[in-house]
């Protein structure tokens, strides 16, 4: 099937600092992917559709030039959160959309949970 | 727009017992729906979907729904729960063509329990 991943799954990090998180399809090509911002007991919301060699949709509300996303390649998206603040601590989900049996779906990452201390 | 709203944030069930997880969504448009599970930690896996033709749709581990129109829902039920179903689910739907591969738009979640 289709497996996406996310790497780390767990990063701690100092305020004002960066943090890079990736997403890759291991197993197919994706020329979209979406990153999603989950906060505790909270839903999904999402923050920017990543289409591969072209800049990021981000949605209403979410700073771009505070998550930087590139997708440079069929299989990596990576979301950069500069300047991380304690605020900016939560569970963000990537996921991919691939075409099966005539229908897109979309895969899911297990997760990266970002601490900004 | 559309919306998801999942009124249950809660639902504690025994095991073996049956369980409903109530959905309901508003769009003004032919909408794609979807129930997701998340374990602790996890990211989201996909129990099943509706697209189109039978309204009731079977999915994994047992899980199935009911789409129905005329009351804008997108029930999910089990007959009989096992302690491993304990987890967070999501109700999402999706408009547009391709179905999932638009922006899906998740309800709050519902948290089910289960207890021996």
């Amino acid at each position: 099937g289709a497996v996406v991943s996310q790497h780390p799954s767990r990063v701690i990090c100092k305020s004002g600092t960066s943090v890079k998180i990736e997403c890759r399809s291991l197993d197919f090509q994706a020329t979209t992917m979406f990153w999603y911002r989950q906060f505790p007991k909270q839903s999904l919301m999402l923050m920017a559709t990543s289409n591969e060699g072209s800049k990021a949709t981000y949605e209403q509300g979410v700073e771009k030039d505070k998550f930087l996303i590139n997708h440079a390649s069929l299989t990596l998206s990576t979301l950069t959160v500069t300047s991380a603040h304690p605020e900016d601590s939560s569970f963000y989900i990537c996921s991919a959309r691939v075409k099966a049996g005539g229908y897109n779906e979309q895969f899911f990452g297990p997760g990266t949970r970002l601490t900004v201390l | 727009a559309q919306s998801v709203t999942q009124l249950d944030s809660q639902v504690p069930v025994f095991e073996e017992a049956p369980v409903e997880l109530r959905c309901n969504y508003s769009s003004s448009v032919s909408v794609y729906l979807f129930w997701y599970v998340q374990y602790p930690n996890q990211g989201l896996q996909l129990l099943l979907k509706y697209l189109s033709g039978s309204t009731l749709v079977k999915g994994i581990n047992g899980f199935e729904a009911e789409f129905n129109k005329s009351q804008t829902s997108f029930h999910l039920r089990k007959p009989s729960v096992h302690i491993s179903d304990t987890a967070e689910y999501f109700c999402a739907v999706s408009v547009g063509i391709t179905g999932g591969g638009n922006k899906l738009t998740f309800g709050t979640g519902t948290q089910l329990k289960v207890e021996l």
